[in-house]
């Protein structure tokens, strides 16, 4: 069984200061672990994604993500928040080899103040 | 290039009718599935499909109906609409099944009456 904890619905920050998204997982297996980020009215788009290989990993549009196996953690940071960066984002956990068990998270919206 | 398309990108129904979404993807890719997003829920599996002629059923099927005669289409069939299908529906396509990656449409806002 695997599922994931997306600790805040809700962040706001303030243009150019740090943004930090929480994500904690369970899972029975060595899981794959992905961000994904949706702007209003659009699809979801893939942030980055980890697989077992380097625990910092480095995404789109200067976000990173921490790989925590002890603290079963997969928190999303970016050092300076731009406005384009308004959107709702979605930690999701997976299975090796196998898409339809994506579990996703039920989302933090990022609201980024002027 | 268009990537995943889906339409409509939104439609009202009465409770019982019968509707098809379209998703089709002009990436070549092998894995297609539909999910449906709720407020609050995150994003559900209703139905997926690993190539053209082989389906197979989500976390939340019931009421739905898909076909895969094709790599590039993958529809999604609401039998009988129920209030309860109002959502925002969302197919995503991947290169193969096992990459995590998937390419998104950009949604189907459905509104059963």
């Amino acid at each position: 069984a695997q599922s994931v904890t997306q600790l805040d619905s809700h962040v706001s920050v303030s243009e150019g200061t740090p943004v930090l998204l929480r994500c904690n997982y369970s899972s029975s297996y060595s899981p794959s672990l992905f961000w994904y980020v949706q702007h209003p009215n659009k699809g979801l788009q893939l942030l980055l994604k980890y697989t077992s290989a380097a625990t910092l990993v480095k995404g789109i549009n200067g976000f990173e993500a921490e790989f925590k196996k002890s603290e079963t953690s997969f928190h999303l940071t970016k050092p300076s928040a731009h406005m384009s960066d308004a959107a709702e984002y979605f930690c999701v956990v997976s299975l090796p080899l196998e898409n339809e068990k994506l579990t996703f998270g039920t989302g933090t919206r990022l609201t980024i103040i002027p | 290039n268009a990537g995943v398309t889906q339409t409509p990108k939104f439609q009202v129904l009465k409770t019982g009718q019968s509707m098809t979404l379209q998703c089709a993807q002009d990436m070549n890719h092998e894995y297609m599935s539909w999910y449906r997003q709720d407020p609050g829920m995150g994003l559900r599996l209703i139905h997926y499909s690993v190539g053209a002629g082989i389906t197979d059923q989500g976390e939340v099927p019931n009421g739905y109906n898909v076909s895969r005669s094709t790599t590039e289409d993958f529809p999604l069939r609401l039998l009988s609409a129920a209030p309860s299908q109002t959502s925002v529906y969302f197919c995503a396509s991947s290169y193969s099944r096992d990459t995590g990656e998937l390419f998104f449409g950009e949604g189907s806002r459905l509104t059963v009456l």
